[in-house]
């Protein structure tokens, strides 16, 4: 089982709908976890970062954490043409690492 | 503030031969990274200086790559002889003193391609 899962897409949402992208790792001890957004040959950027369970809001994004069932989403409200990018999941497991572990990445196209 | 910039953007090499890639991170960071991505597969981390010295390479996937950052200030990483499977994204990423990953900033990549 890889340590963070993401389904690669490619995702399709129209314009203005709510975009929905999930994430699941398999470390039960993993404590922060990190949406990053990558546009096609640029360098991923951190767009969220959660700690606790729950949601975390910014903007347009919500991040949701449910350590229970170990998955981790990003929600983007209101999506927009240029909200089309690859999106990273990524978790700093337990054990003492502090490097975070990466998913694949999902591919999000938001068509007008 | 200039970002993470790295060097070349793209890289086409022959199997066998020698490549060397460089890093030079946002000034003041103390946190270096290395990543790779391979097609199709996820960004992989390979290693972590903390100034010059390295705090982890766990990653590296053999003795055929060797990183280095004389100064603590930029980094180069090294691919000696270059193999086929080790085409791919070089990422290299920065952050804070202390701030080990949280606020990490990334380069846009060394696309490197052995052929």
């Amino acid at each position: 089982q890889k340590e963070v899962e993401q389904n690669s897409g490619p995702l399709s949402v129209p314009e203005g709908a709510i975009a929905s992208l999930n994430c699941t790792y398999s470390d039960r001890g993993s404590q922060s976890f990190f949406w990053y957004r990558q546009y096609s040959g640029k360098s991923p950027e951190l767009i969220m970062f959660i700690y606790s369970n729950g949601d975390k809001e910014d903007g347009r994004f919500t991040a949701q954490l449910n350590k229970a069932s170990q998955y981790v989403s990003l929600l983007i409200r209101d999506s927009q043409p240029s909200d089309s990018a690859t999106y990273l999941c990524a978790v700093k497991l337990s054990g003492g690492s502090y490097i975070p572990t990466f998913g694949r990445g999902t591919s999000l196209i938001v068509h007008p | 503030e200039a970002g993470v910039t790295q060097f070349p953007s793209h890289s086409v090499i022959e199997k066998g031969q020698t490549v060397t890639l460089r890093c030079d991170p946002i000034s003041g960071h103390d946190n270096l990274y290395w990543y790779r991505r391979v097609m199709g597969k996820e960004i992989k981390f390979l290693l972590h200086f903390v100034k010059e010295s390295k705090q982890d390479e766990s990653g590296m996937p053999n003795n055929r790559f060797l990183a280095e950052r004389t100064g603590g200030t930029y980094s180069t990483l090294k691919v000696q002889p270059a193999e086929l499977e080790d085409s791919g994204v070089y990422f290299c990423a920065s952050s804070r003193p202390g701030e080990v990953s949280t606020e990490a900033f990334f380069g846009q990549g060394t696309r490197l391609t052995v052929v």
